[in-house]
């Protein structure tokens, strides 16, 4: 069964304090892990995809980096707009139709 | 349209009645997800279409839950005998083929009473 496990739960950072939100997967083979932005009753905003271990993909600041095991989402220099809960998940390249498999997500406040 | 569009936003309904979601993904998508989100989770699959077809409705919890999509856009997803632990946010997205993102809408929240 696909799992994925995202940690801190919640992260509360100071305007320009940089970090990182972790994301442990297992899955049957890896056709893409996503990450997406949620806000407060809205539904996810699609962030980037990675395909394989080692890529890495970049959006104003956010950087999203891929191993076998783990993605990483990098926050630079974060702004109170970046607050928000970031899910990460996976899609199985056998069977399961492209469905994605979430994490719980990590719940990002950031402060000025 | 520009985006999934999902109606109502919200749904407040008594225990044991029956619930129709609706969702109008983004033109041209074959692909059609639904998802249920509870509080402080993640969303959790339920069913798939591709074109009209449910292709993989595994993730439906029981024989109450049921979703339609006859003519290859719009879809409905069905809840008869509600229970309040059907309450959550129920997700719909859209996929234009493999290897691209999901667009999501914006949910519709279930509030059984």
């Amino acid at each position: 069964e696909d799992q994925v496990t995202q940690s801190p739960e919640a992260l509360r950072l100071q305007e320009g304090e940089s970090s990182s939100l972790n994301c442990s997967y297992t899955v049957s083979g890896l056709r893409g892990l996503f990450w997406y932005r949620q806000d407060p009753g809205k539904g996810p905003e699609f962030l980037f995809t990675l395909y394989s271990a080692g890529e890495e993909k970049e959006k104003e600041r956010l950087k999203a980096t891929l191993t076998k095991k783990e993605s990483f989402l990098h926050i630079t220099a974060p702004k109170p707009e970046d607050s928000a809960t970031y899910l990460c998940a996976v899609q199985a390249a056998t069977g399961g139709g492209n469905k994605l498999t979430f994490g719980t997500g990590t719940q990002l406040k950031v402060e000025l | 349209g520009a985006g999934v569009s999902q109606t109502p936003s919200n749904k407040v309904t008594e225990k044991g009645k029956y619930v129709e979601l609706r969702c109008d993904p983004i033109s041209g998508h074959t692909a059609l997800y639904w998802y249920r989100q509870s509080l402080g989770q993640g969303p959790e699959f339920l069913i798939y279409f591709q074109g009209t077809g449910a292709a993989d409705d595994s993730g439906l919890p029981n024989d109450r839950f049921f979703a339609v999509r006859p003519e290859g856009s719009v879809s409905t997803l069905k809840i008869q005998r509600t229970e309040r632990g059907d309450s959550a946010v129920y997700l719909c997205a859209s996929m234009a083929g493999p290897n691209t993102e999901a667009f999501f809408g914006q949910g519709t929240r279930l509030t059984v009473v």
